[in-house]
């Protein structure tokens, strides 16, 4: 059974608005999560993080918010760019345990 | 350059091969792990070690086999593995296990075909 689903295998955005990806967790103990951003032929990035005592963190473009009530946390990027084109990946953990992944959703921002 | 090193990128394998795939971190960090990607799935973790002692081993078949001489290397070993073995290799490491709040740095995989 998934833990963290990233429910939008892909998305497409227009180069200078907003790109929001979604992520949708099932275990309630989760207290911190992140995004990853991927490119082709190389490992994942950290890109952002959040801490379950709080609801948004900002870093510059990026920003991302946590709904613990509805077990949701979004990416928001704005204004996009082409060179946020990739395969983004958000994760969670608990405790002593390791992250655990979601399958990705590859963004793809148009000129 | 992320500070975890892996080696090879690329590698092509018969069925009946032994192989090994290298990581190496210089991040002083305490735990490292290997994950799987595979296509259209997530991230699978395969393998925990926490200052040099495995912590976890998510019933991976024994074909494939970590080895962890210290907190800086670690390696995969594979050995009589299948066509759906074949997938990109991510090595992993963080500050240490149980600390809260802490991020995993990748290196950039080995893309494994099995033929």
């Amino acid at each position: 059974d998934q833990q963290v689903k990233q429910n939008s295998p892909s998305l497409s955005v227009q180069e200078g608005r907003i790109s929001i990806l979604n992520c949708d967790y099932t275990n309630s103990m989760f207290d911190y999560f992140l995004w990853y951003k991927k490119y082709p032929a190389e490992g994942p990035t950290f890109l952002i993080s959040i801490s379950s005592i709080k609801d948004k963190n900002e870093d510059g473009r990026f920003t991302v918010f946590l709904n613990k009530s509805a077990k949701h946390l979004s990416l928001h990027i704005v204004p996009s760019q082409p060179g946020d084109s990739a395969v983004y990946f958000c994760a969670a953990s608990r405790g002593n345990t390791p992250l655990v992944f979601g399958k990705g959703t590859r963004l793809s921002v148009i000129a | 350059e992320t500070g975890v090193t892996q080696t090879p990128r690329h590698l092509v394998m018969g069925m009946t091969n032994k192989k090994s795939l290298k990581c190496e971190q210089h991040l002083g960090h305490n735990a490292m792990y290997w994950y799987k990607q595979s296509a259209k799935k997530p991230l699978e973790l395969m393998f925990v070690y926490n200052f040099k002692e495995q912590t976890e081993n998510n019933s991976v078949p024994s074909r494939f086999s970590p080895e962890c001489p210290n907190s800086s290397h670690l390696f995969l070993h594979l050995h009589t593995l299948q066509p759906e073995d074949s997938a990109l290799y991510l090595c992993a490491s963080s500050q240490e296990l149980g600390r809260t709040g802490t991020e995993a740095f990748f290196g950039q995989g080995t893309r494994l075909t099995v033929v």
